[in-house]
């Protein structure tokens, strides 16, 4: 069964400083993507960042990367140079890539990570 | 460009009565996905619809139902409510799973 994992419930972390967030899944597919979503108090899933499976580079969105480990089936989410506006739940993310009849599968979440950012 | 726009934000319903939520997709967009978020099970896909025809179910029971239209705007109807049901309602839309789903602020259906 596809699964997706996360560890940790809850993190804090200082304002300007560095936090990673913990994902671990389960697939026995060989070409897929993964994605980092953001719900802050407003409760709408923002899109953080997405790494495809088959790219060998982390991938990277200004103060977000990620440090993907394939043979180990972990999705670290970095956040540095956190912000007051970083504070949200943050979920780890899996689609399921049917892909017949035009359908885009599903995603499969994790239970979140809620981050708290202290000033 | 606009987002992906659920109505109504809040909707308060009593156990038994029925209620039909409503999701707009981003243009262009054809496939369209609900999920279920509550504290306790998380988020938990319902089901999903791709040319006004539903390609995706997830394990909720039958009072659980929903549709699309040619425009691509569906409805998510839950009929014989339970107190269970409260929850926020997601809906996503996506041009291909791989560049990920845009979500809207949900739905947060309370059942009295």
């Amino acid at each position: 069964a596809q699964t997706v994992t996360q560890s940790q419930p809850e993190m804090s972390v200082q304002e300007a400083e560095t936090v990673t967030l913990s994902c671990t899944y389960d697939t026995s597919e060989s070409d897929y993507y993964l994605f980092w979503y953001k719900q802050p108090p407003s409760r709408q899933m923002i899109l953080v960042i997405r790494q495809e499976a088959y790219k060998q580079q982390n991938a990277t969105e200004n103060r977000f990367s990620v440090n993907f480990q394939k043979a180990a089936k972990s999705f670290s989410l970095k956040i540095s140079d956190s912000q007051l506006g970083d504070a949200a739940m943050y979920f780890c993310a899996y689609p399921t890539t049917l892909n017949y009849g035009g359908s885009q599968g599903n995603l499969i979440f994790g239970k979140g990570t809620k981050l708290s950012v202290k000033p | 460009k606009a987002g992906v726009t659920q109505t109504p934000r809040y909707l308060i319903k009593t156990r038994g009565q029925q209620v039909t939520l409503s999701c707009s997709p981003i243009s262009g967009h054809r496939s369209v996905s609900w999920y279920q978020q509550t504290p306790g099970q998380g988020l938990q896909f319902l089901f999903e619809y791709f040319s006004e025809t539903q390609r995706n179910k997830g394990n909720f029971p039958g009072r659980f139902s929903g549709r699309q239209f040619s425009n691509s705007r569906s409805e998510m109807n839950v009929s014989t409510l339970e107190l269970g049901d409260s929850a926020l309602y997601l809906c996503a839309s996506s041009w291909t799973a791989n560049y990920g789903y845009t979500f809207g602020s949900g739905t947060r259906l309370t059942v009295v």
